[in-house]
């Protein structure tokens, strides 16, 4: 079965330090992948997509970036943090049957 | 840009009420709408609806489509204290990407 794993779980990191936050997809093969983030009361907002290795596709300008170095691992990454990054950043992945499915989760709080 | 409009944003009902939760949308040309529910953290897949009429069933949850009037309901029946949630609605444009558009979701409270 499939299963998709983020880490870190939760971070807290000060302004203007560098983020990285991984995913991994176990399980199938040639997913697409995509990173969300979801601020307090709010619904999902996608950041990027990726429907294959090496191929990024940004959906709002924002200060962060997206990597996908292998078919079932996706990076979210930002060389300066800021206090508007804090939030709820989800990885999801989908496949043939369409539905997404979402990873545990990464916590960020901006200080 | 799409629009997805959930309502009510938080609904709070007792133990065995029946709830009816409504995700509204202005898109009209559109592959599928999909249901979840969030409890602490990752969004779990509920339904996907993709043509006007046709009910779709899980246990006390149910969920159907109407194309001509633009909306979804989702059900519950017989609410427990573990359908305490927020309930997102999400539309799926189409596409080789599946790029999804998300409401901002129901708050649902079940009191014992």
């Amino acid at each position: 079965s499939q299963t998709i794993h983020q880490w870190p779980a939760t971070l807290v990191q000060p302004v203007g330090s560098p983020l990285s936050l991984e995913c991994t997809v176990e399980g199938t093969s040639n997913p697409n992948l995509y990173w969300y983030r979801q601020a307090a009361g709010r619904g999902l907002q996608l950041l990027f997509y990726s429907v294959g290795i090496g191929q990024i596709s940004s959906e709002v300008p924002q200060n962060l970036s997206a990597s996908r170095p292998q078919d079932r691992q996706f990076i979210l990454s930002s060389k300066k943090l800021l206090l508007s990054d804090s939030g709820f950043y989800l990885c999801a992945w989908s496949g043939q049957t369409k539905e997404q499915f979402f990873g545990p989760g990464t916590r960020l709080t901006v200080l | 840009e799409d629009k997805v409009v959930q309502s009510p944003l938080s609904l709070v009902v007792h133990e065995g009420d029946t709830v009816t939760l409504n995700c509204s949308y202005e898109v009209t040309n559109f592959r599928s709408l999909l249901w979840y529910k969030q409890e602490k953290k990752a969004p779990t897949f509920l339904f996907m609806l993709t043509s006007s009429g046709i009910e779709k069933k899980s246990g006390r949850l149910s969920s159907i489509l109407d194309k001509k009037e633009l909306f979804s309901i989702l059900n519950i029946t017989a609410t427990q204290t573990g359908d305490s949630a927020v309930y997102l609605c999400a539309l799926d444009r189409g596409g080789s990407n599946y790029k999804l558009t998300f409401g901002k979701g129901t708050l649902l409270t079940v009191n014992p």
